[in-house]
């Protein structure tokens, strides 16, 4: 079966500018999450989404971060206005239900750099 | 704060060699899991290991879990140059979100 595909692979960007993200998660796969990997970090879960409904997005800094699951499928990630600190590998995940029990595929990410 | 931690944070091995690294967990989980990430392919899922499970295999790879030690480990026997990569442990909550650690950097050189 198809992976999870992302787009772009390498975005760079000024400060105070917008760039989005797009991923297109494995298909019949329920569960969505987009992870931040800072450099040198393990990833850290910015939001999960099950079908088109957000089930955690403790983690996102809603003040410039934005994402979506329109029609439960692909998901759009939003930063407005990028930060230095942005930079990071953005990972997106899905997996067929949600649970402690099933496991996550990856995409190969969109590594940012804010300049 | 990061759920697991990965020790030690780098390990240099000769191709042959078997690579040991270790995982600590602060609270109870459900499973634990292992990744391996290198830039050509993304983050892999390599092994889940179930909180009533101790030892566990797949290919050339072993990992045991001590849930009264809150600890896990991942050993790699007869390393190749392909190997080399970053390696995670994880734990998931009740709705799947991974806690990963910082990793362990793995080098086979040949």
């Amino acid at each position: 079966e198809a992976g999870v595909a992302q787009s772009p692979r390498y975005k760079i960007i000024e400060k105070r500018q917008s760039v989005a993200f797009w991923c297109n998660p494995i298909s019949g796969h329920a569960t969505l999450y987009w992870y931040q990997q800072i450099l040198g970090q393990g990833p850290k879960l910015l939001i999960q989404f099950q079908n088109n409904g957000v089930v955690d997005d403790s983690q996102l800094p809603k003040d410039r971060f934005s994402a979506e699951r329109l029609k439960g499928v692909d998901s759009t990630l939003k930063i407005q206005p990028a930060k230095l600190e942005d930079s990071a590998v953005y990972l997106c995940a899905s997996s067929r239900r949600t649970g402690a029990d099933t496991e996550a595929f990856f995409g190969q990410g969109t590594r940012l750099t804010v300049v | 704060s990061q759920q697991g931690e990965e020790d030690p944070q780098a390990l240099s091995i000769q191709e042959g060699e078997n690579a040991t690294m270790n995982c600590s967990y602060k609270t109870s989980i459900n499973n634990l899991q292992w990744y391996r990430q290198n830039s050509g392919r993304g983050l892999v899922h390599l092994i889940l290991i179930r909180s009533n499970e101790r030892e566990k295999h797949s290919g050339r790879l072993r990992v045991t879990l001590d849930t009264s030690k809150k600890s896990s480990s991942l050993l790699i026997t007869a390393s190749r140059a392909a190997d080399t990569a970053s390696y995670f442990c994880a734990t998931p909550d009740s709705w799947g979100k991974l806690q990963f650690g910082a990793g362990t950097q793995v080098v086979v050189t040949p």
